[in-house]
């Protein structure tokens, strides 16, 4: 089983469309979550932090369920620049730095 | 402005070669990282270091040794290349709060004829 597993899509969806991914991780001592973006043939960039408590950046919304170990997030009012593979990761323990990368889900904005 | 840069974007080299891919950070990160990441199997950790001379064996180390003589500098080498190290090839280093956030280098397309 892998730590981190996403479904890798695609998902197609039209402008303004809500969309949501889930996660699951295995390791239940992971501390800190994140979800990061990745464009076409560019390197991978930090969206955001996931918070126990839930936490919204504009028109994203990430959440973290502990018990369930799965992590969300949701993308409302989807515009044609969204389109990218959005990774799951999880950081363990450690004080390394070292994350744990999903596969990636793949979104396509369609006008 | 944070900056990860490694020196090719884009390598083409023949099987048994030596390949040298060097990866260089300004932000004075402790932790540093390589990655490839090819489709269907996401970013897979093959090495990485957490001081100066310092380093440990990621998820797939084989066939690959790195170097770390200085701390804004962190080398993939791949010792005999192969046709299977065709990939892309990603370096990070760890800032932020708890070192938890990874900025990534442009990375470099590794194709081994």
């Amino acid at each position: 089983r892998k730590e981190v597993e996403q479904d890798p899509g695609p998902f197609n969806v039209p402008e303004g469309a809500t969309v949501a991914f889930n996660c699951t991780y295995s390791n239940s001592a992971s501390q800190s979550f994140f979800w990061y973006r990745q464009d076409c043939r560019k390197e991978p960039k930090l969206l955001m932090s996931v918070y126990s408590s839930g936490n919204e950046d504009g028109r994203f919304t990430a959440q973290l369920n502990r018990a369930s170990q799965y992590i969300s997030l949701l993308i409302r009012d989807s515009k044609l620049s969204d389109s990218a593979t959005y990774l799951c990761v999880v950081k363990g323990s450690s004080n390394t730095g070292k994350l744990i990368f999903g596969q990636g889900t793949t979104l396509q904005v369609k006008p | 402005d944070v900056k990860v840069t490694q020196s090719s974007r884009y390598l083409v080299k023949r099987t048994g070669e030596k390949v040298f891919l060097e990866c260089v950070q300004d932000m004075d990160h402790e932790n540093m990282f390589w990655y490839r990441q090819d489709p269907g199997l996401g970013l897979r950790l093959i090495y990485f270091s957490y001081d100066v001379k310092m380093k440990e064996k990621g998820d797939i180390p084989e066939g690959y040794s790195v170097s770390r003589e200085k701390k804004e500098r962190f080398s993939l080498i791949l010792e005999s290349a192969s046709t299977n190290q065709t990939s892309m090839y990603l370096c990070a280093s760890t800032g932020g709060a708890w070192g938890s956030i990874q900025y990534f280098g442009a990375g470099t397309r590794l194709s081994v004829l």
